[in-house]
């Protein structure tokens, strides 16, 4: 069964500094990876997302993610934080097939100081 | 406007009350599906349906029902809810295809069983 690990559970980091939020995944076939944020009191907003290809994605609001196959990552990157970034952010992989679950990771929450 | 709608956004309900919450689509999705978010644990699945009339249980499926009647719908049953379903819920919805896993997702539906 797939699973995914989130290692972080709280992260702060200054406005203006890099970010990386870790994920790591565990799935024995070609896994389909997803980023996902949440604000406060909102639903859950699509980032990014492999599937196969380059391993580099890009996706909204300036971040992108790398996949690793060796390592079993897919960890999320931002060059630049902004304030409004604050929120939780939750790596999902996704089981393929006629499933279509998706295993999400515990969440990362994000604070941003000013 | 692409969406998922849950109703109610917000529910305080008392142990044995029948509940059900409701989830519409306007995508003509084939695939949707019902996960409730717990601190710490991340999202889990609850229930999931392939079709109209097809339904499966996901990981936690134990004190929820769910139907499938339109293709457009899938409400969310609590037949005697207990204060261990109190959680945030989302439903999510996505194209069949196989190799296209991107759910969208509803706002959430707060649920606080007393």
């Amino acid at each position: 069964a797939q699973s995914v690990t989130q290692p972080d559970i709280h992260i702060t980091v200054s406005e203006g500094a890099s970010l990386e939020l870790r994920c790591n995944y565990s799935y024995g076939a070609t896994p389909y990876l997803f980023w996902y944020v949440q604000s406060p009191g909102q639903g859950l907003q699509l980032l990014l997302k492999y599937f196969s290809g380059d391993t580099l994605v890009q996706g909204i609001k300036g971040f992108e993610a790398e996949f690793k196959r060796s390592q079993s990552s897919f960890n999320l990157r931002k060059p630049s934080v902004h304030w409004s970034d604050a929120a939780e952010y939750f790596c999902a992989v996704g089981a393929g097939g006629g499933g279509n679950k998706l295993t999400f990771g515990t969440g990362t929450q994000l604070k941003v100081e000013l | 406007e692409a969406q998922v709608t849950q109703n109610p956004r917000y529910l305080i309900t008392v142990t044995g009350k029948k509940l059900t919450v409701t989830c519409s689509q306007n995508m003509n999705h084939e695939y949707m599906s019902w996960y409730r978010q717990d601190p710490g644990l991340g999202l889990r699945q609850i229930y999931y349906s392939m079709n109209v009339e097809v339904t499966d249980k996901g990981d936690v499926p134990e004190g929820y029902k769910v139907s499938r009647k339109e293709k457009r719908n899938f409400p969310l049953i609590l037949e005697s809810p207990s204060p261990n379903q109190t959680s945030l819920y989302f439903c999510a919805s996505s194209e069949r295809k196989a190799i296209n896993n991107e759910q969208f997702f509803g706002p959430g539906t707060r649920l606080t069983v007393l």
